[in-house]
């Protein structure tokens, strides 16, 4: 299996600009979650989907941030325009059917994104 | 809303010594998870540990175990003849225990361990 995929690995941009990241997860996974880490705040949750439709998308931190998952095998995680504060390595992760315990997130290795 | 407290921010052991990272949480569930996850300088997240609420038996990996204490909310690693591979970040996370699905994880702020030679 080749494990949760995420494109670009890197990301260079100026402010304003669109911003579209891809996330692939493990075939067979019906959850998806986006996480974005920085030094101030860590990791946080921004978005999940389960079976393909978005659970919980408190941690989108402004309208400027939307994701999308228009099939089982691919999500985007968009900002438009974007923001020096956006700055981040941003992960996907994803999970089988949460059954017996089943419930461990597998993660991509990240997008890092640099907003000039 | 939970929280996940991690109070290290950076340890230091000799290599093949014990060491063990503390967390803590806050939460009013009943049915949760919690997972240690290793960030090694790669930043590839890998999942070390992980312990049902429910049960009351400590979870164990080879080397790398838990002290779970329900009531006191406290959720510690510890690493057993440590190696210098262990070197990287470790996350405590909470998962909610909800019917159906997933949910997200709630992470600490992460302790940065370095096993010396």
């Amino acid at each position: 299996d080749a494990g949760v995929i995420q494109s670009p690995r890197h990301e260079v941009t100026e402010m304003g600009q669109e911003v579209t990241l891809r996330c692939k997860p493990i075939s067979g996974h019906n959850s998806l979650f986006w996480y974005r880490q920085t030094m101030m705040r860590g990791l946080e949750l921004l978005i999940y989907f389960n079976n393909n439709v978005p659970i919980d998308d408190s941690g989108m931190p402004e309208d400027r941030f939307s994701a999308k998952m228009p099939n089982a095998s691919f999500s985007t995680l968009k900002i438009q325009p974007s923001e020096p504060r956006d700055s981040a390595v941003y992960f996907c992760a994803s999970s089988p059917e949460r059954l017996a315990g089943d419930n461990e997130q597998f993660f991509g290795p990240g997008t890092r994104l640099t907003v000039l | 809303a939970q929280t996940v407290t991690q109070s290290q921010p950076e340890m230091s052991v000799q290599e093949a010594e014990t060491v063990t990272l503390s967390c803590t949480y806050d939460t009013s569930e009943n049915n949760y998870y919690l997972f240690w996850y290793k960030q090694p300088p790669s930043r590839q997240m890998i999942l070390v540990i992980r312990q049902e609420a429910y049960k009351q038996q400590n979870a164990t990996e080879n080397r790398f175990s838990v002290n779970f204490q329900k009531a006191a909310k406290s959720f510690s690693l510890k690493i057993s003849d440590s190696q210098l591979g262990d070197t990287a970040m470790y996350f405590c996370a909470f998962m909610k225990g909800s019917g159906g699905g997933a949910d997200g994880l709630t992470f600490g702020k992460g302790t940065h361990l370095i096993i010396q030679p």
